[in-house]
This record gives C-alpha cells, sequence and structure tokens, in this order.
C-alpha cells in the first residue's frame, strides 16, 4: 500500500491547459516536497512546503499544502510542452530522517 | 562543479554475482540515500545514512547492503542480486542530516539476468 497516493496516474493535454495533480494520504507530514523527472536523469526539487495551507508559486507552477498536512497540489496554468515529465510528491514524518514518494505522475503536453 | 554521481550508469549481470554500485558526492553532504524506482511504485528509498558509519535501513532494504567509511561515499552492495532486483537505482545527499533538499544522482540502470 502506497504511504503517499499521486492521482492521476497520466496525464496528457494539449499546450495552453491547466491542470492539477493530486498527492493524498491518511498520515500528517511535517513537509510536503515535489519533485520533476525527466528521462535518463535523477528526480530534481521544485518546491518544499511546510505549513498546513501554504500556498507556493513557482512561475505558472502553484503548489499547496493541505490545511492538515496530509495532502497536496501541484497546479500549472497554461502548461507548456516543456512542462512534460514525471511529476513526484514526497513527504517527511516527523521524525525527519526518511523520505516517501508518491508513485507518481506523467504529464505530457502536446504542442 | 557540485553533484552526486554513480558508476555504472548501465549494468548487466547474471542471478548470484556478487555486485557494487558506487555513489559520490563532492559537496560535504551529511546525508545520502539510496532509492530504487519501478514503473507504477515511485522511488523507494533502500537505505540511507545520517553521516559517517551511521546507516539505516529504509523501505525496501532486504538484499542490499550499504557502508558510509567516508562522507562523500555511499556504496550500495548487492551479496546475491536476484531478477527482482532489475531497477533503476538512484543516490541522493543533502547537507543536513535529513533528507530535506535532497540531490539526486543521474541514476543506474541495473539488469539482472
Amino acid at each position: 500500500t502506497q504511504l503517499l497516493e499521486q492521482s492521476p496516474q497520466f496525464l496528457s493535454i494539449q499546450e495552453g491547459e491547466n491542470l492539477t495533480v493530486y498527492c493524498n494520504s491518511s498520515s500528517v507530514f511535517s513537509s510536503l516536497q515535489w519533485y520533476r523527472q525527466e528521462p535518463g536523469e535523477g528526480p530534481v526539487l521544485l518546491v518544499t512546503v511546510v505549513t498546513g495551507g501554504e500556498v507556493k508559486k513557482l512561475k505558472r507552477l502553484t503548489f499547496q499544502f493541505g490545511d492538515a498536512r496530509k495532502d497536496s497540489s501541484l497546479h500549472i496554468t497554461a502548461a507548456q510542452p516543456g512542462d512534460t515529465g514525471l511529476y513526484l510528491c514526497a513527504g517527511i514524518k516527523a521524525s525527519g530522517s526518511r523520505l516517501t514518494f508518491g508513485e507518481g505522475t506523467q504529464l505530457t503536453v502536446n504542442p | 562543479e557540485a553533484q552526486v554521481t554513480q558508476n555504472p550508469r548501465y549494468l548487466i549481470t547474471v542471478t548470484g554475482k556478487k555486485l557494487t554500485v558506487t555513489c559520490s558526492q563532492n559537496m560535504n553532504h551529511e546525508y545520502m540515500s539510496w532509492y530504487r524506482q519501478d514503473p507504477g511504485l515511485g522511488l523507494r528509498q533502500i537505505y540511507y545514512s545520517m553521516n559517517v558509519e551511521v546507516t539505516d535501513k529504509g523501505d525496501v532494504p532486504e538484499g542490499y547492503k550499504v557502508s558510509r567509511k567516508e562522507k562523500r561515499n555511499f556504496p550500495l552492495i548487492l551479496e546475491s542480486p536476484s531478477p527482482n532486483q532489475t531497477s533503476l537505482y538512484f543516490c541522493a545527499s543533502s547537507l543536513f542530516a535529513s533528507p530535506e533538499t535532497q540531490y539526486f544522482g543521474p541514476g543506474t540502470r541495473l539488469l539482472v539476468l
């Protein structure tokens, strides 16, 4: 059973569309991270959210941490082909020593 | 250039033949970790180390060994590889004794026949 569940697992959209990826858990996390991974490379950290209800923006990407610190979302506005990749959420629990990943969302943005 | 390096990048081996995947970081990071990535399962942590001579199990440690004799190196050892260890392996490091702000290596693709 995956501790962090991401949805959808696959998403194919047209350039210019908006999209939201969800990361849900029944566990509380002290912080939650979002990574992006391209083929043949390791994941690259996009953002860390630490406070319940926190919203962070990174250009066209908006990240939100749920009030109860059990879930998070990633919203992309006006998606571009360069946004194509595997998006991974990952959580750190209060003990702080381990990182647990979701299954990932494979996003394809078609020109 | 600050980086995490892994070697080899690709490896094909046979069941039972011991192998080591090396991981090295040049950023003086405290925390290092190994993950395996399988389709539909995301990344799962194998082992991690919060400092020299300090290692601990992650979620899927069975069949793997690690050591942290020096701060910069964290090799992953498969004493007797089996086909179910065919996977994409990533090493990562972070500055403090915590997985926050991890930098990942480029990955090692392993095929066990």
